[in-house]
């Protein structure tokens, strides 16, 4: 079946990066894109930007442009997100999440990681 | 950006109730993009409809979206325990972005 895990719990200084990695089963990697949603705490939920994993198009929130970089291996089905310039704000749970239409980027996420939680804390 | 206002915001049911939560857009959603998610503490959300009215896999007939344009409705009837959650809409139509809304807390009364 389709699986996003992601990677594990973090916790980073401010100023710093964090990078979360998302890998995919169960289906054809190059065949949907990426997006990255997070969820600040008692907070709803953000979405911040999608990767196609046959292409590398991106489509970024616009405050999240110039601080957020996603990608994608082909070779081991995993996407990957960092942000740069991390401040207490940025304290989340991040959840990587995919559609179900084929190429789309228009598309309800149908499957979603686990999610990653992320500490920025002096 | 399009703004998505839920309403209400808490809502206090018994089992075996039915509820209604509203979704309005800043405007128009574009072909009717509108998905709706249901969220445990400490858990993803989970997908119950997409294109405003399409149950999505696995997901019980007693889930039910309807709405198009700017105005849009979950409907949960007979709530069952496991329904108490918080429901948020999402609009997927807009290309420059997509956006959620704030969240409707269903608890038990």
């Amino acid at each position: 079946q389709v699986q996003l895990v992601q990677s594990g719990t973090e916790v980073k200084k401010p100023g710093a990066s964090v990078k979360i990695s998302c890998k995919a089963s169960g289906y054809r990697f190059t065949n949907f894109g990426i997006s990255w949603v997070r969820q600040a705490p008692g907070q709803g939920l953000e979405w911040m930007g999608w990767i196609s994993a046959y292409n590398g198009q991106t489509n970024f929130r616009q405050k999240f442009r110039g601080r957020l970089t996603m990608t994608t291996d082909r070779t081991t089905n995993t996407a990957y997100m960092d942000l740069r310039s991390l401040t207490s704000a940025d304290t989340a749970v991040y959840y990587c999440a995919r559609g179900r239409l084929e190429w789309d980027f228009l598309d309800a996420f149908h499957t979603w990681g686990q999610g990653t939680k992320v500490t920025v804390s002096s | 950006e399009t703004v998505l206002t839920q309403s209400p915001g808490t809502l206090s049911l018994s089992p075996g109730e039915s509820a209604t939560v509203s979704c309005r857009a800043s405007q128009s959603v574009v072909n009717n993009y509108l998905a709706w998610y249901q969220q445990h503490p400490g858990q993803a959300p989970r997908l119950l409809i997409y294109g405003a009215s399409t149950r999505a896999t696995g997901i019980p007939d007693r889930f039910s979206g309807s709405g198009s344009g700017t105005d849009f409705t979950l409907t949960i009837s007979r709530l069952e325990p496991e329904d108490f959650a918080v429901y948020y809409c999402q609009q997927y139509g807009d290309s420059r972005g997509f956006t959620f809304g704030p969240g409707t807390t269903v608890d038990i009364k």
